[in-house]
């Protein structure tokens, strides 16, 4: 089955730095979706976009479909940003959906 | 966010005994899914559902079993839990569109098998 490997899998920044986070896929996918898990454990939808940019106040993210890969931009990072990011492919039929592992982010004051 | 309710919350429950989560949404989606989240294994599919008493295996079902009698209720049944079935359980929801539809979160259930 298809594979996605976030990175990276740790990121401690200081409140006011910027971030890049990396979604790779190994194959062909329909869509694409990224997660925040917050430290109470909700997973609250953040983008889905299956190519192109989108930004959403300080997060944007972009996905290259044809080079396999998207990005998640965090500028001015808070603390309430802390918590574990996820993207998940949806492939074949039945919206499949395959998640990677999560990129856990801290942001201290 | 969108209307989906999980229950229990939080259940602790011995290993041999029947368990089952209930996932109830409110917004007429078609697409339901449950998954389970472990420590180094993001999220992973159990079972999905594709309308009433359309159910198909995930990549993890082994052990699980679902069934959808309403569209707007999708159970999930571990016949005999076991301790490997402690896990926090999530339910989700998309709905039917031109192409893929994004998927909705409920809030997750924690259970534990001791």
């Amino acid at each position: 089955g298809i594979q996605v490997e976030q990175s990276p899998p740790d990121l401690i920044l200081q409140e006011g730095a910027n971030s890049t986070l990396r979604c790779n896929f190994s194959d062909s996918v329909n869509n694409l979706q990224w997660f925040h898990q917050n430290p109470w454990g909700q997973l609250i939808n953040l983008f889905y976009i299956p190519s192109g940019t989108k930004q959403n106040g300080r997060l944007s993210a972009t996905t290259v479909a044809t080079e396999r890969y998207s990005l998640l931009y965090i500028s001015s990072s808070q603390t309430t940003d802390s918590g574990v990011y996820f993207c998940a492919v949806f492939s074949g039929g039945y919206q499949k959906v395959t998640f990677g592992t999560g990129t856990k982010l801290q942001v201290i004051p | 966010d969108a209307g989906i309710t999980q229950s229990p919350r939080h259940k602790v429950t011995e290993t041999g005994t029947p368990v089952t989560l209930r996932c109830h949404q409110t917004e007429n989606h078609r697409y339901m899914y449950w998954y389970r989240q472990d420590p180094g294994h993001g999220l992973r599919l159990i079972h999905y559902s594709y309308g009433v008493k359309d159910t198909d295996k995930g990549e993890v079902s082994d052990g699980y079993s679902v069934s959808r009698s309403k569209t707007e209720d999708f159970l999930l049944t571990l016949e005999s839990a076991t301790s490997s079935q402690t896990s926090v359980y999530f339910c989700a929801i998309s709905g039917q569109g031109e192409g893929n539809q994004p998927q909705h979160f409920g809030d997750g259930t924690r259970l534990s098998i001791l």
